[in-house]
Parts: C-alpha cells; structure tokens; sequence
C-alpha cells in the first residue's frame, strides 16, 4: 500500500492560514487523497479529497501538486476549532480498497 | 452531520464481564468498519463488513467479534473482558465501492475494564 509522510505537529497562530503537508511519493495513478481530522475526544471526520485538481470545499482547500507525489491542506484562517490531528490517507483501488489506513497524522495547535 | 451513532459513550467495567458495543447508522451505508485507538495513538481497523451477513479481520488483531444481521447495525462484543482490552472504540460507515466517497465516524466508546 501506497504510504503517506506528514510533519508530527505544526503550529499556528489564530486567523493565521495554516498549511499542512503530506508525501506520498509512491502514490498510484488511480489513488485517491483524502483528508480527514480528529477533535480531541471525537472520531475523525471527513475533510476534503481529491485525485489529480486542487479542490476546495467549505472547510478548507487541497493543493495536489503536478507529479502528485505530494499534497497540502489548506486552512484559510485558523480557528481554535481546528486544534486537532489532520490526517492525510490514500485510497487505492483493489482488494481493501474500502479501507481507511490511518497513520499518526499532524497534530495541529492553534494559538490565540 | 453524520447518521451514525455509538451507545454506549463510556463504559467502565470489571474483569471478566461480557461487553457489547453498539453501532447503528440510518444512511443504508453497506460498509461498516471498528477500529481501535489508544489514547495518543493511531487508529486501528479490526473488523470491517461488506453488508448483511458478512464480517472480515482488520489489520489488528482483536479478541473482540462482531455481526452484520441488519443493514444499519455493527455490534462489536468482547465476550470477557480484560484490562488490556481499554480502549476507545470508534465505528465507522461508507458507501460501498466507491474510492471518492467519504466515511463517517461515530462519536467512540471509550471503554475501561477494572
């Protein structure tokens, strides 16, 4: 399975935008990218995906680059609501393709 | 916001005791997955379904068993429990083979054994 590399923690300063980077240089053709993120004491949510275009959504913006070796979450203006762990998952076509593989993701701190 | 519900919250329970997680959605997902995460930790997929009447191992092994009778429920059970079974338990549901859909997650059981 294609794997992903993120930062363990990055920091932000409120109304800040924040930019949050994931390698996964070993990603396949027909992988999606998604973004999801964790509150402190809730399950992950869903936050945005993407397989070759930049998205944007209500939540915030992905930035695919060209060779799609890498990607990069933005959140436009950072809120103590986005204090959380931002994961960045591939999902692949084929057997498990169904399936979400965490990995330890960014823990994001929000400074006021 | 997501249709998908876990009872009970938090659970504290002594050795030994048999446990049941509960998991229902209301989207008519046919996916539906448990993972477990300790506290700071990754989550952990150890059981997935397909649909009605089928359940798979996740990548972690577990102790636990699940069932897939009806479309909407995921109960997990831990038939005795022991301390290293603390946990928090999270479920989870999507639509079935689609790589673009998103999944949604319940709320977790944080389950403690005494």
């Amino acid at each position: 399975d294609a794997k992903t590399t993120q930062p363990n923690s990055m920091e932000s300063n409120e109304e800040e935008p924040v930019h949050l980077p994931c390698n996964h240089s070993t990603i396949s053709g027909t992988d999606y990218i998604h973004w999801y993120r964790q509150l402190p004491s809730q399950g992950p949510e869903y936050v945005i995906h993407g397989l070759t275009s930049n998205v944007n959504n209500r939540m915030a913006s992905l930035a695919i680059a060209e060779d799609r070796k890498s990607s990069t979450l933005i959140l436009h203006r950072a809120t103590l609501r986005d204090a959380a762990v931002y994961y960045c998952i591939l999902k692949a076509a084929g057997a498990g393709s169904y399936q979400l593989t965490f990995g330890k993701g960014t823990k994001l701190s929000v400074i006021p | 916001e997501a249709d998908i519900y876990q009872t009970p919250r938090y659970l504290v329970i002594g050795t030994g005791k048999k446990i049941t997680l509960e998991c229902s959605q209301t989207m008519g997902h046919d996916k539906m997955y448990w993972y477990q995460q300790d506290p700071g930790m990754e989550l952990h997929l150890i059981h997935y379904s397909y649909g009605v009447n089928s359940t798979e191992k996740g990548d972690l092994s577990s102790e636990s068993t699940v069932s897939r009778i009806r479309t909407e429920h995921f109960p997990l059970t831990l038939e005795s429990a022991r301390p290293s079974h603390t946990s928090q338990y999270l479920c989870a549901s999507s639509e079935s083979g689609k790589l673009n859909t998103e999944a949604f997650f319940g709320q977790g059981t944080r389950l403690t054994v005494v």
